[in-house]
This record gives C-alpha cells, structure tokens and sequence, in this order.
C-alpha cells in the first residue's frame, strides 16, 4: 500500500517559473526523500530530509518538511525544460529499509 | 560497476512461462531492495536482502515470487507461472550499509506478460 500522496497530480509551467509539489503521508518517519523519474528511465535521487530537519536546500531545489502535518515540499526555482519528469516523495514509515511512495507529481516544462 | 545495473530492460513472455529478472547493485553496497512499478503510480517493496540474507520478504505478492542473493551480490527475482496481472516495470536498488539512505536505483525491467 502507499503511504504518500503527491499534489498536484499533474503541473504544466513556463520555463523559468517556479515548480512546487506537495507530499503527505501517513506515519511517523525517520526521513523523506524526493526522486524524479524521467521517462523510461530509473529514479535518481533528488535530496533526502530527516525528520529533525525543516528546510534543506540542494541547487534550483527547496524541500521543506513539517511532522505535525506529515507533510513536504519541493520547490524547483528558475525550471527547464530538463526538470519535465515525474517526481516522488518516499518515506521510510519508520523502518530503516522499506521506501513507502506516492504515486507521483508529473511535471512537465513547456518551452 | 559505477551504477545499478537491471536486465533485460525489456521482458515479453506468454503467460504461464517462468522468468528471471538480475540485478547488479553497485560494487559494495551491502543492501539490496526489489521494487514494483505498476504503470501511473509509485513503486512497492517487495523484498529486502543484507548480503545474502533475505531480511525482508513481506512485499512479495504470492509464493510464485521468489529473489535470492547467493553470494550477496548479484540478485535474481523470479516469477514462476506468470499472469498477465504481473506485468509492470520492476526496480532493483542497493545502498553501501544496511538500512542506508538514499537507495540508488537501476533503469527497470520492464516485463510484459501477453
């Protein structure tokens, strides 16, 4: 079963604009992670937050998170057309190995 | 090797037909985890292996899943008597420690069950 969801489902922006995409979850973690998925390709890892942590900043990428709502963001500043892809939030429910996933933010990058 | 390494990438086989699909983690890693992928949603867990052991197996949907790791490297799921319903891409990542995070992932096989 998933744990997280992503919203929005799907976003279509200008190149240049800013991309923010929501994830909630269910149970308490230890860390969150984001991946983007390009198509038919594997998931790279974006940037991984721990659950002690509010914000934490990676290059064009902003992820925040907030345990009392069980909820994240990403932000992706100044996009490109590179950035279309899907992107995931995962969490560890708690263990230390098993990724519990969204079903995804789909993000596309119009020219 | 310097990433996590699937195959095949592709996988067409007529139902009831058995198949194997490897993973090779990177060089070292300790941990080894099989995802699936059904077509629009997030990945599941399916197993979990430190070196050869099979620490988690909770994922696996039905006893026609199996995966080894024998000499804890590279790993084989297995999928006896296929149905269509099994179709879906099917991710391999590893990481250097147990439990470690992040997971590096591998590109996927994706198997087509007809």
């Amino acid at each position: 079963s998933q744990q997280g969801e992503e919203d929005p489902q799907a976003l279509s922006i200008q190149e240049g604009e800013n991309a923010t995409m929501n994830c909630s979850y269910k149970t308490s973690i230890n860390n969150l992670q984001w991946y983007r998925q390009n198509s038919g390709r594997g998931l790279v890892h974006l940037i991984l937050i721990r659950s002690n942590e509010r914000e934490k900043h990676s290059g064009r990428l902003r992820v925040t998170l907030d345990t009392s709502k069980k909820s994240s963001s990403l932000l992706i500043t100044a996009s490109r057309a590179a950035d279309t892809a899907s992107y995931f939030c995962a969490t560890d429910g708690g263990s230390n190995y098993q990724l519990i996933w969204g079903a995804g933010t789909k993000l596309i990058i119009k020219p | 090797g310097a990433g996590v390494s699937q195959s095949p990438r592709y996988k067409v086989t007529k139902r009831g037909q058995d198949v194997a699909l490897r993973c090779d983690p990177i060089s070292g890693h300790v941990s080894l985890y099989w995802y699936r992928q059904a077509l629009g949603q997030g990945p599941e867990f399916l197993t979990y292996f430190n070196y050869e052991a099979q620490q988690d197996k909770s994922g696996l949907p039905n006893d026609r899943f199996s995966a080894e790791r024998p000499e804890g490297s590279i790993s084989t799921l297995t999928i006896q008597r296929t149905e269509q319903r099994d179709s879906a891409m099917y991710r391999c990542a590893s990481s250097p420690m147990a439990g470690h995070q992040p997971q590096h992932f591998g590109d996927g096989t994706r198997l087509s069950i007809l």
